[in-house]
């Protein structure tokens, strides 16, 4: 089975913080991506990158960035945490050119 | 307007019913269809995944894409309790950029 952990389930955190929001997969796929969902909103892409070292925009990037250092490992950074980005964090992976993308639990982060 | 539209319910269902979900989407260049089940408190995981239009059946479970109303329906037969969870459609024209639905809420009351 595939596995998508997520470093936290639940984190607060203080406005002006920098956030770092891990995501580990183990079936060596080459896609990660990370969404923030919301209600009445749905899942909206932030980042996601297709190979180590590699990183692409999504709808929303503003206020984050990614690191991807390994094959595995896809990290979300807030540079400095804003109340606006309280909100579920998911982490998702598949492979190359399939669609089928395994989601990890969600971080619910809270900014106050 | 946005990509996707999905009415986020609730829906509240007796158990044994037959359960209709729907979305809409207004591009057309959308190929690829999917449909998530999330459960509370836990990511979403793939239930039903359909290429271009037509119909696919999984069990209780039959998605329908009509391309050319841009509809997209799931279907749930004989719905149980353990069916109760978010169901998120999902379109894509390539797997870097998929557009998700808000979710529709499912309870299905013993």
């Amino acid at each position: 089975d595939v596995k998508v952990t997520q470093s936290s389930r639940y984190l607060v955190k203080r406005t002006g913080e920098k956030v770092f929001l891990e995501c580990v997969q183990d079936m060596d796929h080459e896609n990660m991506f990370w969404y923030r969902q919301d209600p009445g909103l749905g899942l909206r892409l932030i980042y996601f990158s297709y190979d180590v070292k590699m990183k692409e925009k999504g709808d929303i990037p503003e206020g984050y960035s990614v690191s991807r250092e390994k094959k595995e490992r896809f990290s979300l950074i807030l540079e400095s945490a804003s109340t606006n980005q309280t909100s579920m964090y998911l982490c998702a992976s598949c492979p190359g050119h399939s669609y089928e993308q395994y989601f990890g639990p969600g971080t619910r982060l809270t900014v106050t | 307007q946005k990509e996707v539209e999905q009415d986020p319910g609730p829906l509240s269902v007796p158990e044994g019913a037959i359960v209709s979900l729907n979305c809409t989407y207004s591009n057309s260049a959308f190929q690829y269809f999917m449909w998530y089940r999330q459960y509370s408190r836990k990511g979403p995981e793939l239930l039903m995944y359909t290429y271009s239009s037509g119909n696919k059946e999984d069990g209780r479970f039959t998605a329908q894409v009509d391309k050319s109303s841009k509809y997209i329906s799931l279907f749930i037969r004989d719905s149980q309790p353990s069916d109760s969870a978010t169901y998120l459609c999902a379109m894509a024209y390539n797997n870097n950029d998929m557009r998700f639905g808000a979710g529709t809420r499912l309870t299905v009351k013993p």
